[in-house]
């Protein structure tokens, strides 16, 4: 079964310094990736996703992230944060056939930005 | 087109009532989920549908709720006899299956508490 860790529950970065969310996945395949960021009152919003071709993928909101095979990882990055992305961000992994057809997320990484 | 909707977005019960949620999904989108999100947790995926068939349910939902889709519309969730237990988001997201992605969008959520 597919599997997704997200190992930082919090992170705290300053406002205008870089950010790296984690994200390693387990699965047979190769999978369809996706960062979802969740703000309070709000419904979750796709940052980027991953299907195939290009490892970088760019996203919403000045968001990256990159799929490693070798590492099963898809970190999400973004250069310079602002206080607006104070949110918890997921890391879902999509089963992309045979089955269930449901994300399956990693528990979130609460970020925190410092002013 | 506005997105997906859910009403409520707040629903407060005693343990061992009924409660049935609905959810309006982006209108040309032809499948349509269902998640549960606790507190601190990732979404947990709990069934779908394409069209009015319902292809997957998951572990998670148990024999005291049940999903329909009666006209490959909107759907409603229904609970049974509720427990404490089920306390949390339930989050509703529609896709269209046969595009170039799968992506889903979320509705914003109904928030269950059962006291």
């Amino acid at each position: 079964a597919q599997s997704v860790t997200q190992p930082d529950i919090h992170i705290t970065v300053s406002e205008g310094a870089s950010l790296e969310l984690r994200c390693n996945y387990s699965y047979g395949a190769t999978p369809y990736l996706f960062w979802y960021v969740q703000s309070p009152g709000q419904g979750l919003q796709l940052l980027l996703k991953y299907f195939s071709g290009d490892t970088l993928v760019q996203g919403i909101k000045g968001f990256e992230a990159e799929f490693k095979r070798s590492q099963s990882s898809f970190n999400l990055r973004k250069p310079s944060v602002h206080w607006s992305d104070a949110a918890e961000y997921f890391c879902a992994v999509l089963y992309s056939g045979g089955g269930a057809d449901g994300l399956t997320f990693g528990k979130g990484t609460h970020l925190i930005i410092q002013p | 087109d506005t997105g997906v909707s859910q009403n409520p977005r707040h629903k407060i019960t005693k343990r061992g009532q009924n409660v049935t949620f609905r959810c309006d999904p982006i209108s040309e989108h032809n499948r349509l989920y269902w998640y549960r999100q606790t507190l601190g947790q990732g979404p947990e995926f709990l069934t779908y549908f394409q069209n009015e068939a319902q292809l997957e349910k998951s572990r998670l939902l148990s024999d005291r709720f049940s999903a329909e889709r009666p006209k490959g519309s909107f759907s409603t969730l229904e609970i049974q006899r509720t427990e404490q237990g089920d306390s949390a988001m339930y989050l509703c997201a529609s896709s269209f299956f046969g595009g170039a992605n799968n992506e889903q969008f979320f509705g914003p959520g109904t928030r269950l508490t059962v006291l």
